[in-house]
């Protein structure tokens, strides 16, 4: 069973265009967080969420927006992508502060 | 300013050829500090958390250790298996969780 699941895996799309990927945790967690990946491998917290209440909200963009209809399920809509949103996506669940589990990761790319 | 650096940036290891990997921080308030092991093409996954100065965790090769200002992640007699990205992050509690991730430790071990 597959505890943080992510889709999709790859998503190519162009520049301007609006995409969400999607992200659900079988793990029962309390909070869920979204991370970035760079190209030089830099994991940066985006959001956080707990029990549905967004907790954390680094310097994003507007263009980006998360939603969470209930506590397993965490979603990021971008709006307008731009070429310097390519990169890595990461989701990820924790129970409070504990460790977080990982799902496998989106690669975005716009051309 | 919150902050996680991660020394050295690559590390090349022969088979059975012990070393270790520095994380040094700082951080106002820390909560705990976390190593995860990140394959390519992976989401990151848990191996320790440390608490406080002192404190010592082990599995496996592995051995991590916690000072005021630093962690190390000692790796004993490393197999080929064990290349990878070793993450260093702390953990913040500011009104929520916020976790703060190192640029990472590239490992590479050769047969």
């Amino acid at each position: 069973d597959t505890a943080v699941s992510q889709t999709p895996k790859y998503l190519v799309t162009q520049m301007g265009n609006d995409k969400s990927i999607k992200c659900e945790q079988n793990l029962g967690h309390d909070t869920m967080y979204w991370y970035k990946q760079d190209s030089k491998k830099f994991l940066k917290i985006m959001f956080s969420y707990n029990n549905k209440e967004l907790i954390i909200n680094e310097t994003v963009p507007n263009r980006f927006s998360p939603k969470s209809p209930d506590k397993a399920h965490l979603n990021l809509h971008i709006n307008s992508l731009e070429l310097g949103d390519s990169a890595v996506y990461f989701c990820a669940s924790s129970q409070q502060g504990n460790e977080q589990f990982f799902g496998p990761g989106t690669r975005l790319t716009v051309l | 300013e919150d902050q996680v650096t991660q020394s050295p940036e690559a590390l090349r290891l022969q088979e059975g050829e012990s070393s270790s990997l520095n994380c040094s921080y700082t951080v106002s308030g820390l909560r705990g500090l976390f190593w995860y092991r990140q394959d390519p093409g992976k989401g990151p996954e848990f191996l320790f958390t440390l608490y406080s100065a002192g404190e010592e965790k082990e599995k496996e090769r592995l051995k991590a250790t916690l000072t005021k200002k630093e962690s190390f992640l000692h790796i004993t007699a490393p197999k080929p298996e064990d290349s990878a990205t070793y993450l260093c992050a702390v953990q913040a509690y500011t009104g929520g969780f916020k976790t703060i991730f190192g640029a990472g430790t590239r490992l590479f071990v050769k047969a």
